[in-house]
């Protein structure tokens, strides 16, 4: 079964410094992977995704995020963070072999932003 | 751009009543989920629904849960006799085709409080 790993349950940067989230998952091949931003109290907005192609992928807000087939990872970037990317962010996988396939989700990484 | 729309953002319902979350989907997509996220945890996998039938479900989706597609444009899911523990965030979601290369699009998301 697909699963997904955030380690890191909470992450501090300040204002302006870079960013970096990460993600791994397990799975038998590779999966379609996504990252999600979550305010409080608001659904889940797509920030990039990957299916194939160029292993590193640029999604809104100044996002980034760079798979890596060798370390089953797909960290999620960002140069110079703003306030108002204080979130939960979640990295979610499909099996690409399943119709209808669901997204699993990992635990979420809760981003503080200092001033 | 076109959104999930899901009502209402908040419901509150005595234990052991029964409950019908509300979605719109996007009007050209075909494939449907429902997920849920107990406050402060990741989100779950419940169901997913093409072509009139259930697709997928999880271990969650027990015989407490219906979902239908009642008309041409909304999608339900029913809890029959809600227990404190589905006390969760209920996230409605739709993708155009099955495939995961199809992003799943969210919507805000139902807040249901059990009492």
């Amino acid at each position: 079964a697909q699963s997904v790993t955030q380690p890191d349950i909470h992450i501090t940067v300040s204002e302006g410094a870079s960013l970096e989230l990460r993600c791994n998952y397990s799975y038998g091949a590779t999966p379609y992977l996504f990252w999600y931003v979550q305010s409080p109290g608001q659904g889940l907005q797509l920030l990039l995704k990957y299916f194939s192609g160029d292993t590193l992928v640029q999604g809104i807000k100044g996002f980034e995020a760079e798979f890596k087939r060798s370390q089953s990872s797909f960290n999620l970037r960002k140069p110079s963070v703003h306030w108002s990317d204080a979130a939960e962010y979640f990295c979610a996988v499909v099996n690409p072999s399943v119709n209808a396939g669901k997204s699993t989700f990992g635990d979420g990484t809760t981003l503080t932003v200092k001033p | 751009e076109p959104e999930v729309t899901q009502t209402p953002s908040h419901q509150v319902t005595q234990m052991g009543q029964e409950v019908i979350l509300r979605c719109v989907p996007i009007s050209n997509h075909l494939y449907f989920y429902w997920y849920r996220q107990i406050l402060g945890q990741k989100v779950e996998f419940l169901v997913s629904f093409y072509n009139n039938e259930i697709s997928e479900k999880s271990e969650i989706f027990d015989d407490q849960f219906s979902v239908e597609r009642p008309d041409g444009s909304n999608f339900t899911l029913k809890i029959r006799s809600t227990k404190l523990e589905d006390s969760a965030m209920y996230f409605c979601a739709s993708s155009r085709m099955g495939q995961g290369n199809q992003p799943q699009h969210f919507g805000d998301g139902t807040r249901l409080s059990i009492l």
